[in-house]
């Protein structure tokens, strides 16, 4: 069964970069039709979907961030990564990458999150 | 862009009840409904996708059912374990991307 892990920063800078990696283990990024997507959830909120890298390499963002975030694929160390510039207090949230079943529609896979803070 | 709602925002009741929590979508979504039970401090688990098909491990006391903008989610005989927030998420085809609603905290009474 799929495994997935955050990793990165857990304390970011006003108007810099967020930036997060997520480990796969127990399956490939790269074969199987999926897609792998990061979420975030504010503290104490709820879920927001941030967008998804297909192993294709095609993208797609939640129209509210699409300006500001990046997703990208590494096949061979086996991890996606979610940038996310110019951020504000706003984006202090857990942040969690997921694979999404191309069979249920539906995310499947969660890692365990990550707590990024944005704050000088 | 389709908007989802649940209703109630939270809901109080005894263990042994059963629960039904509404998710409804601003326009028709298909089936392309899922629900996801989140504990605190935990991530979230997927319950039930397509509508009415149950996640693998999820027993059979949980139930999801409706279609096109109105969907149900029932948990009949309320255990201990299912004291939680649900969230509901639709999938849209084109362009692929997911929208959750902003879920329902299923409470003790």
């Amino acid at each position: 069964q799929v495994q997935l892990q955050e990793s990165g920063p857990g304390l970011v800078r006003p108007s810099e970069t967020l930036s997060l990696t997520c480990t796969v283990s127990g399956g490939s990024v790269s074969s199987g039709g999926y897609y792998w997507s990061w979420i975030r959830q504010h503290p104490g909120k709820g879920l927001e979907w941030i967008g998804h890298i297909h192993n294709s390499g095609n993208t797609y963002y939640n129209p509210s961030l699409k300006s500001r975030v990046r997703i990208s694929v590494d096949t061979s160390k086996k991890q996606f990564s979610l940038n996310l510039i110019s951020v504000t207090a706003a984006d202090t949230a857990v942040y969690y990458c997921a694979r999404e079943g191309s069979l249920e529609m539906a995310t499947v896979s969660w890692g365990q999150g990550t707590l990024v803070i944005v704050s000088s | 862009e389709i908007v989802m709602t649940q209703s109630p925002a939270t809901l109080s009741v005894s263990p042994g009840e059963r629960v039904t929590l509404s998710c409804r979508a601003s326009q028709s979504v298909s089936n392309n409904l899922a629900w996801y039970q989140q504990k605190p401090g935990q991530a979230p688990r997927l319950l039930i996708y397509g509508a009415f098909l149950r996640a693998t491990g999820v027993p059979a006391r949980v139930s999801g059912s409706g279609s096109g903008s109105n969907f149900t989610l029932t948990i009949s005989r309320l255990q201990p374990e299912d004291f939680a927030v649900y969230y509901c998420q639709h999938f849209n085809e084109w362009p692929p991307l997911f929208t959750f609603g902003p879920g329902t905290k299923v409470e003790i009474k």
